[in-house]
């Protein structure tokens, strides 16, 4: 079976600063994807990024990152120089590549950016 | 509208009743997702269709929970005999099609059952 753990349930930073979002995912799937999606207190997730299992490379997005690595199971995010309107609920999620099972979410991590 | 509608955005009902969750998808979107979130916790699946069929309900919780799509654009997710339990915002999302790609959600409904 399919399963997502965020350890972090919630996070608090001062602004500007890093903070790293941990995921660490189990699957018996040889291929899958894992996603990230940021939920702000409006409540619509939002889709952050998609990384397929095959590629290992670090992503960069502007202030974003992702570090996925298979040996550790892990996807974590992280945000760099972190603003006020990064506050929200982050969630990390998984899915087979058949398209027959459903996206498997984590618990959330609540990240508050104090100015 | 561009995005994912769901209604009504807030619902309280008692126990009991029956409720009709709405949700409008971004349109050509094939794919169609209902996904339960708890307070505090992440998304749930519920039941997804392709088309106007259910390609997936094994997350329906028990029988008094139906989804129906027949044309294979809006889709309502039905509720019978509410019970407490069921309190939750119920999220929908939509997709080109079925697949690992991006689902994009709408605001969700928040059911209180009182």
């Amino acid at each position: 079976a399919q399963k997502v753990t965020q350890a972090q349930t919630e996070i608090s930073v001062v602004e500007k600063e890093d903070v790293t979002l941990d995921c660490v995912y189990e699957t018996r799937d040889t291929t899958y994807y894992l996603f990230w999606y940021k939920q702000p207190p409006s409540g619509e997730l939002v889709f952050l990024i998609r990384r397929n299992s095959f590629d290992e490379q670090n992503e960069i997005s502007g202030r974003y990152s992702w570090n996925f690595q298979k040996s550790t199971s892990s996807f974590n995010f992280t945000i760099t120089a972190s603003q006020v309107v990064d506050s929200a609920v982050y969630f990390c999620a998984l899915s087979d590549d058949s398209g027959n099972t459903p996206l498997v979410f984590g618990k959330g991590t609540r990240l508050s950016v104090i100015a | 509208g561009a995005g994912v509608s769901q209604t009504p955005s807030n619902k309280v009902t008692e126990k009991g009743k029956y409720v009709e969750l709405r949700c409008d998808p971004i349109s050509g979107h094939t794919a169609l997702y209902w996904y339960r979130q708890s307070l505090g916790q992440g998304p749930e699946f519920l039941i997804y269709f392709q088309g106007t069929g259910a390609a997936d309900d094994s997350g329906l919780p028990n029988d008094r929970f139906f989804a129906v799509r027949p044309e294979g654009s809006v889709s309502t997710l039905k509720i019978q005999r509410t019970e407490r339990g069921d309190s939750a915002m119920y999220l929908c999302a939509s997709s080109p099609s079925t697949g690992p790609g991006e689902l994009f959600f709408g605001e969700g409904s928040r059911l209180t059952v009182l």
